[in-house]
């Protein structure tokens, strides 16, 4: 159980153009999802938290205007990089918190490259 | 906002010996979980540990949350446990983001 996917595993796009991840919770409900980025041979860092219904909370530092997210349903998660830039290649990943507890589950990240 | 301190940064094992992998914090938390991140980046889930002690094979971790530190213990180490371990934290109730330590390298050598 606990399982979280992402789609799609990686993307290559040109610089001024936009990609959507996925974040699906597959076998629980999460009211809270999260949306995390790590640069190569670094930690992650949170860049904003997503509640199924209301506008999304953002980090300290990260644009909103630049990463949409959208929490539609309660298994359903969305990041949106708009405009992306070679700066905005990371991999990005995203985690959803069972309704039940204050586990986090992660899925398997997004590689995106920005050329 | 809460720091996580992991130590080591690296440690350098050969296969059949044990480790103990530390991470300290700077606040009180209401969650910490420990990761394992395999070389596809996938974050696997070890323990769910805010305090207290917990088992799973050759892995154990202890909490001490009066004392703000917790420890991940890998017994009998195999070349496939090599990878980077993370311990990450969070307060609130659930509605908060984890925050990472910069995590452990380990290699396990054969």
């Amino acid at each position: 159980g606990a399982v979280v996917s992402q789609h799609p595993s990686w993307v290559i796009c040109k610089s001024g153009t936009s990609v959507k991840i996925e974040c699906r919770s597959l076998d629980f409900q999460a009211t809270t999802m999260f949306w995390y980025r790590q640069f190569p041979k670094q930690s992650l860092m949170l860049m904003a938290t997503s509640n199924e219904g209301s506008k999304a909370t953002y980090e300290q530092g990260v644009e909103k205007d630049k990463f949409l997210i959208n929490h539609a349903s309660l298994t359903l998660s969305t990041l949106t990089v708009t405009s992306a830039h070679p700066e905005d290649s990371s991999f990005y990943i995203c985690s959803a918190r069972d309704l039940r507890g204050t586990e986090q589950y992660f899925g398997p990240g997004t590689r995106l490259t920005v050329t | 906002g809460i720091q996580v301190e992991q130590s080591p940064p690296d440690l350098i094992l050969q296969e059949g010996a044990n480790s103990t992998l530390r991470c300290n914090f700077s606040d009180s938390v209401n969650n910490l979980q420990w990761f394992h991140q395999n070389p596809w980046g996938q974050l696997i889930n070890l323990f769910y540990i805010p305090s207290g002690t917990k088992q799973n094979g050759r892995l154990s971790a202890t909490t001490v949350a009066t004392e703000r530190y917790s420890l991940l213990y890998i017994s009998s180490s195999q070349t496939t446990d090599s990878g980077v371990y993370f311990c990450a934290v969070g307060k609130g109730g659930g509605a908060d983001g984890l925050t990472f330590g910069k995590g452990t390298h380990l290699i396990i050598q054969p």
